[in-house]
Order: structure tokens, then sequence, then C-alpha cells
């Protein structure tokens, strides 16, 4: 079974301050992994896939297969930032269906 | 393009009231998703379906029917609403073509049962 953990429900930064959202994962094989991100009342939308090794709005994240992890990382928060962010997982094996974490409301004040 | 469109956007229903929800996509996708958004729960799958004229159990189906006989079209319904289905009902889709499979979502639907 696989499965995706956010441990932080919640996330409040200052601008200019870094921000991390913590994701874990169980999947013992090769999973793609994904961050959406879903603005206020918006539907989600693609942030950064693991495979690409992007940064998109400032926003990284890397793989660690050993502490399976795809943690993701901004080193200066901005107001815009704040929304909705889900990891999540899926495998060609298993038809592409994503598996979510619970998700993490980020806050970013002035 | 317009992506992955929803109908309704909003719908209040009484419990035992049945409706259907539409997702569209002109993507030429083969893959569909119907999820459901729950505070603190994430989205969780309800249906999906890998082609035309073929549909599959997800995570939480019970309590819904889903039919998808045009590749374009997926669509989701509730044959006797409960409370416990009040939700955001998200569709997605992906394919051939899409990087990673990654999944293209729709705006949403907010359901709300009495």
């Amino acid at each position: 079974a696989q499965r995706v953990t956010q441990p932080e429900k919640l996330l409040s930064v200052f601008k200019g301050a870094p921000v991390e959202l913590k994701c874990n994962y169980s999947y013992s094989g090769s999973p793609e992994l994904f961050w959406y991100v879903q603005y206020s009342r918006q539907r989600l939308q693609l942030l950064l896939r693991h495979i690409s090794r992007e940064s998109i709005k400032g926003f990284t994240a890397d793989l660690n297969k050993g502490e399976t992890s795809f943690h993701l990382k901004k080193p200066f928060a901005q107001e815009e930032d704040s929304a909705m962010y889900y990891c999540a997982l899926s495998r060609r094996s298993n038809d592409y269906k994503l598996s979510f974490g619970a998700g993490t409301t980020v806050t970013v004040r002035a | 393009n317009a992506g992955v469109t929803q109908t309704p956007k909003f719908r209040v229903l009484k419990t035992g009231q049945s409706m259907t929800l539409l997702c569209a996509q002109d993507m030429n996708h083969e893959y569909m998703y119907w999820y459901r958004q729950d505070p603190g729960m994430g989205l969780r799958l309800i249906h999906y379906s890998v082609g035309e004229g073929t549909t599959a159990k997800g995570e939480v189906p019970d309590g819904y029917n889903v039919s998808r006989l045009k590749k374009q079209n997926f669509l989701l319904g509730l044959e006797s609403a409960a409370p416990s289905q009040t939700s955001v009902y998200f569709c997605a889709s992906t394919g051939q073509g899409v990087p990673t499979y990654e999944q293209y979502f729709g705006p949403g639907t907010r359901l709300t049962v009495t």
C-alpha cells in the first residue's frame, strides 16, 4: 500500500522567512511524487514533480529515497504563497492514481 | 483549450435526493478520476476510469456510481444523497503525452446535503 504523510496541518511564517513543508511517503518501489498547490477556493495546480528537479515560484523539492521524503522548500516566503499544499504519490502500475497527504495550510504574514 | 470543466459549481441537496456531476476534458486524456476533498483528510479517490467504457472503484466508492460513455466525459452519480456526502468534488484527468502522467484538475463542485 502507498501512503503519504504531511505532519503539519498548519504552517505560519513571516514574509521573507524560509518555509519548509514536510512530506513522507511509504512505498518500496519507485513512485512519482508531486506537490500540488490550491489557492483559496481554486482548483489544484501542479507545483512541482520530483523527476523534473525544477524550481517553480522559488520552490524546490528533493526526493530522498533513503528517508522516503519529498520536502518542499522556499528560502524567502511571499504573501502570495499563502495556500494549501498537498504532497501526492502515483505509480504507473496503479493506473496513475494519486494518493494525497492531508495537506498543509501555509499562511505568510506581512 | 478549456482543460477540465465541471458542472455544476454548487449544489444543495436534501437527504435522499439524487444528482449527477459532470466532468468534461478536451485534452483527449485516457484516464479520468473523481476525488472528494474533506478538511483534514486531503483528497480521496472515489472512482476512476482508464478509458472509454471502463470504470473502477477507488478508496471511497460507497454511495457513488460513475459512467464513462464518451472519452471526454466522466459522470459521477449520487443515487440517494446523505449528509456524509457533503464535500467538494474534484475531477481530474491525465494521459499519454503528459509528463509523468500528472493530473489536471477541474474547478470543483461544492455539494451540501441537508
